[in-house]
């Protein structure tokens, strides 16, 4: 059973346009949410997070807003650059279901930026 | 510099047999986990520990098993009983839960078992 969801493999936008990420989640006890960027061979790294309390949050070229009444979340990469062609996954957590340790994670989508 | 290793980068080994893979912090975190990452799937965790000395299953953890006998080292073993053991490795740590901060990640084992 896959809680979080990212339905789009793959992506791709020209540089300088918006990339819009899309994760939807299935668990109503996810109260955290963060998106990773990985490179091939790599670990992933984190790139910003959205506690349910809110629905935006933005650091930079990068926004991630939160409808919890749809259960998605989006992130939003403006404008967008080559160096952001990597996957891109969608990560879940919740303090009250014992999983506060643990992340719960979408499949990814593969984002290429395009000159 | 403060990170996670994880050694080697590739694994070779032959079908039956265990292996061991390494996962060391510096970063002074007290919980680390496992992943594991195939192809169109996302992370799965294996194993975690939030403190020393104690660990808890994932959501695939048969056929592995971890030990945390120092704070700073998580060593994974995928034992001959998993059955689909070539796949990417990932170990991860956070100071506490991921509410506090966001896991750091190692840059992978691909291991290949043939």
């Amino acid at each position: 059973d896959q809680q979080v969801k990212q339905n789009s493999p793959s992506l791709s936008v020209q540089e300088g346009r918006i990339s819009i990420l899309n994760c939807d989640y299935t668990n109503s006890m996810f109260d955290y949410f963060l998106w990773y960027k990985k490179y091939p061979a790599e670990g992933p790294t984190f790139l910003i997070s959205i506690s349910s309390i809110k629905d935006k949050n933005e650091d930079g070229r990068f926004t991630v807003f939160l409808n919890k009444s749809a259960k998605h979340l989006s992130l939003h990469i403006v404008p967008s650059q080559p160096g952001d062609s990597a996957v891109y996954f969608c990560a879940a957590s919740g303090l009250n279901t014992g999983t506060a340790s643990k992340l719960t994670f979408g499949t990814g989508t593969r984002l290429q930026v395009t000159l | 510099d403060g990170g996670i290793t994880q050694s080697p980068k590739y694994l070779f080994r032959k079908e039956g047999q265990n292996v061991t893979l390494s996962c060391e912090q510096n970063l002074n975190h007290d919980a680390m986990y496992w992943y594991r990452q195939d192809p169109g799937q996302g992370l799965r965790l294996i194993y975690y520990s939030q403190i020393v000395n104690d660990f808890q299953k994932g959501d695939i953890a048969e056929g592995y098993s971890v030990s945390r006998e120092k704070k700073e080292s998580f060593p994974l073993t995928v034992t001959s009983a998993q059955k689909n053991p070539t796949a990417f490795y990932l170990c991860a740590s956070s100071p506490g839960t991921v509410h506090n901060s966001p896991l750091h990640f190692g840059n992978g084992t691909r291991l290949t078992v043939t």
